[in-house]
This record gives structure tokens, C-alpha cells and sequence, in this order.
């Protein structure tokens, strides 16, 4: 079976430009959720979607967005962009939703570089 | 405030020795706790899920344990191998909370061969 895929693997923008990051999960999961990972940060939830709902949202800025699609491929899209947005953004697949014992499956990561 | 602490230094240890991480979190009520090793590069791997009910989970040379009255758990590797090293990170879900997981900064572990 197949892994979390998430392209771009690498991406550089520039502040105020906008970017979108893409996450395939694994077949069969229909719950997709998103983090930012940063050294002085650590990893930190950004939103969850189960059948292309929205179902949790962490601390963040409304220019970080997201959406799931029929397919359960999910996008997220960030506006704006600061150089603090600089991170490895991470996706992580499981297979149900609202019941944290689920496993969390990653993706490799997109590594942004706001310059 | 809420927090999650593992031992912000680099742990290294000798190969066979048995290493342990702690993870103390305060503020927070979870039923779940996870463990999660990350190579550099990659995304985390899930290892562990202990539920607040049990004291303690084992796998191959994998242990975990939660206190929930400390507000800890620890995590071991026995017989240690210089395969082992990597961040390990632990992430509980807040049962009272918005949030799926909350992750802490994680430990890197080194064996030493």
C-alpha cells in the first residue's frame, strides 16, 4: 500500500506571495491533518479534515487554509507569506476522525523557504 | 499554561544500554499519549499508543509508561542499537480540547557504537 505523498517536496517564495501545498493519503483514510514543524516550535497542529469537512483547527492565522476533497486529497494554501512561515510542513493520513487513538500515518514533508 | 516537555539536550548512550525519554506535560487531561520516532528529513513514524487507563505498553524492545498522577511518561529502548538513533517525539491528545495531538519538541537520541 502506498504512503502519505506530499508535492512539492521543496518550494522558495517570497514574502507576500502565496503557495499551495498538496498531500495524498493513504488509500482508504479519510481523515488528513496538517502541521508545521519548526526547530524552536516543534510540530504543531494546524487543521484536520474528515470528508471534506473541517473538523479541527489549531492556532493560526486565517491566511493558513485548507480544504479535502471528494477524493480525500487534501490542500492547504497559505497567503501572505511571512519568513516565519519558513517549515517543514507535514501531513499525516489515518482513518477515521474525532477519536485520537487512530494512528497518524506522515507524509515526507514540504520544505518551505519564505525569503 | 499548557505545556509538553522531553529533554530538550541530546541523549546519547551506549550501544546495548537501555535509553530512556521522558515526556511531562502539565495542564492537560489526555486519554491517549503517542510516541513517535523522526529521521531527519522524514516525516514521524508512529511507534507507541498508551491509553490513560493503562500503566504500561510493550513492543519488541519498545516500553512505555504513563503516569497520569506525575503527569509523565517514559519511554525505553532495551538493548540499544546505533540504528535506534533519532528525535523521539511524544504527542497526547487533549480530550477537553480542540486540538487532535500535541506534539512536544521531541529528544534526539544517539547510540554510540
Amino acid at each position: 500500500k502506498a504512503g502519505v505523498t506530499q508535492t512539492p517536496r521543496y518550494l522558495i517564495k517570497t514574502r507576500g506571495q502565496q503557495v499551495t501545498l498538496s498531500c495524498s493519503p493513504i488509500s482508504g483514510h479519510r481523515s488528513v491533518s496538517w502541521y508545521q514543524q519548526t526547530p524552536g516550535q516543534g510540530l504543531q497542529f494546524l487543521f484536520e479534515y474528515f470528508s471534506e469537512t473541517q473538523r479541527n483547527k489549531g492556532n493560526f492565522p486565517g491566511r493558513f487554509s485548507g480544504r479535502q476533497f471528494s477524493n480525500s486529497r487534501s490542500e492547504m494554501n497559505v497567503s501572505t507569506l511571512e519568513l516565519g512561515d519558513s517549515a517543514l510542513y507535514l501531513c499525516a493520513s489515518s482513518l477515521g476522525a474525532g477519536t485520537s487513538y487512530n494512528e497518524q500515518f506522515f507524509g515526507p514533508g514540504t520544505r518551505l523557504t519564505v525569503l | 499554561s499548557q505545556k509538553i516537555e522531553q529533554n530538550s539536550e541530546a541523549l546519547n548512550i551506549q550501544e546495548g544500554k537501555t535509553a530512556t525519554l521522558t515526556c511531562n506535560y502539565t495542564n492537560y487531561s489526555p486519554a491517549y499519549l503517542q510516541w513517535y520516532r523522526q529521521d531527519p528529513g522524514r516525516g514521524p513514524v508512529f511507534l507507541l499508543l498508551i491509553r490513560e487507563n493503562e500503566k504500561e505498553k510493550r513492543k519488541e524492545r519498545l516500553k512505555v509508561t504513563f503516569d497520569t498522577t506525575l503527569k509523565q511518561s517514559l519511554f525505553h529502548i532495551t538493548a540499544s542499537q546505533p540504528a535506534d538513533s533519532a528525535t523521539y517525539l511524544c504527542a497526547l491528545d487533549d480530550a477537553s480540547g480542540t486540538y487532535k495531538y500535541i506534539f512536544g519538541t521531541g529528544t534526539r537520541l544517539k547510540v554510540l557504537a
